[in-house]
This record gives structure tokens, sequence and C-alpha cells, in this order.
């Protein structure tokens, strides 16, 4: 079963409005996750470290106060697109490593599509 | 300068055939390496990961690493129809990323590979 949930998998918003993703992890903590965001027929892009009790960490070029990230709990982050805009529909994914280890693989959620109108 | 590299693709195989697909990287630190599949319009799931130069087998599936000339590949045995989707490649650790944390990947842009009847 999924080890990652994440939801909604898909949400259709108008231009200004804001939208928040869940990303839960099941039958473990994640201390750490991970949001990714993928262009039709482009590879995963990193956006952001989500770091549980502390301030996310962004990649360059991604707005932190555009994509606000809060990870209050060991089993939840979240993600607010504020005052989207159709240049940010996108897919959207959370992943989470197994395990809290240096080279443990990462598990994904179902990944939520956002269109913006 | 991109850091992992695919082919995109498509790779067509017939169904029984065996699929290779391969991946450079350009991080020489680089410790762990992993290939996800991605179906259409889904978030990517994990099918092998390797650490150790070499290979691993896991069912259908071997992985081949070979740190010294920085590549990866897959190979998938007795392909499939229910194979056909887009493979993608991803690396973590090195000295980018920090160590004993969760360790951020770096994805290749995928190999779509198509089974063909």
């Amino acid at each position: 079963g999924a080890v990652v949930s994440q939801h909604p998998s898909w949400v259709i918003c108008k231009s200004g409005t804001s939208v928040k993703i869940e990303c839960r992890s099941l039958d473990f903590q994640a201390t750490t996750m991970f949001w990714y965001r993928q262009f039709p027929k482009q590879s995963l892009m990193l956006m952001a470290t989500s770091n549980e009790g502390s301030k996310a960490t962004y990649e360059q070029g991604v707005e932190k106060d555009k994509f606000l990230i809060n990870h209050a709990s060991l089993t939840l982050s979240t993600l607010t697109v504020t005052s989207a805009h159709p240049e940010d529909s996108s897919f959207y994914i959370c992943s989470a490593p197994g395990r809290s280890s240096y080279n443990s693989p990462l598990h994904f959620g179902n990944g939520t599509r956002l269109t913006v109108t | 300068q991109k850091e992992v590299e695919q082919n995109s693709g498509p790779l067509s195989v017939p169904e029984g055939a065996i699929a290779s697909l391969n991946c450079t990287y350009s991080d020489r630190g680089s410790q762990s390496f992993f290939w996800y599949r991605q179906y259409s319009g889904k978030s990517p799931e994990l099918i092998m990961f390797i650490y150790s130069n070499g290979d691993k087998e896991d069912g259908r599936f071997t992985a081949q690493l070979n740190k010294a000339s920085q590549y990866v590949s897959l190979l998938i045995r007795d392909s499939q129809p229910s194979d056909s989707a887009t493979y993608l490649c991803a690396f973590g650790g090195g000295e980018l990323f920090n160590t004993g944390t969760a360790s951020k990947l770096t994805f290749g842009t995928g190999t779509r590979l198509q089974v063909t009847l």
C-alpha cells in the first residue's frame, strides 16, 4: 500500500486564489519531506525540502513567499500555492524517505495536478 | 550543464525482449542511485536502488552501476506491455548534499519505453 498519501489528487482554481496540498507519511515518521514539481514532458524538479519543526529549504529560483511550506508534525507537510497564476499549473508531488537516512529511497505521493484558470 | 542525462526515447522493444535503459551522471561524489517508473499522469514509483558498483537483480529487473564511468543502467528482461512507461533515473548523496540526513534526489528527464506486442 501507499506509504505517502497526498491530497487532493487534482484541483482547479481561479487565478489569484490559494491552494493547499497535504502530504502525509503513513506508518512512519518523516522529519524531512520533499516537494517536487513536474511540467508536461519534463522531469521532476525539486522545489523545497520540508523540515519538521523548522523552516523549509527552498531551491534556487523558487519563491518562498509564494510556495508556503509547513511541516508541523512528523507525519504531515503542507504546500500552499499563494496567489496562483496559470503558469503555476503543474503536477506537484511530495515525497518522503522510508527512513531518515542518507541513502534512503524516496516514496512518492500520488501527486496533485493543479490547474489555474 | 545537465547533471543527469538520459535518452528521452521512445525506446521500442518487442514483448519478451530485453529493454536496456541507460543514465549518466556528473557528480562523482554521488552515493546512491535509483530507478523509478512513471506512468503517464501518475507519480513515480521506485523500481530499484543500487549503491555499490556491479549488478543488482530483482526479479526481471537488473540495475548496473559503474561509478568509474559514471553511468547506471536498468535492464528489463522479458519485457511486457505493462512495462511501457517513462523510466527516471535519479541520484542522491555526494558532495552536493548533506550527509547524515535524508538526501535530496536529482532526476533525469526520463526514457520513454514502449513494449510492443
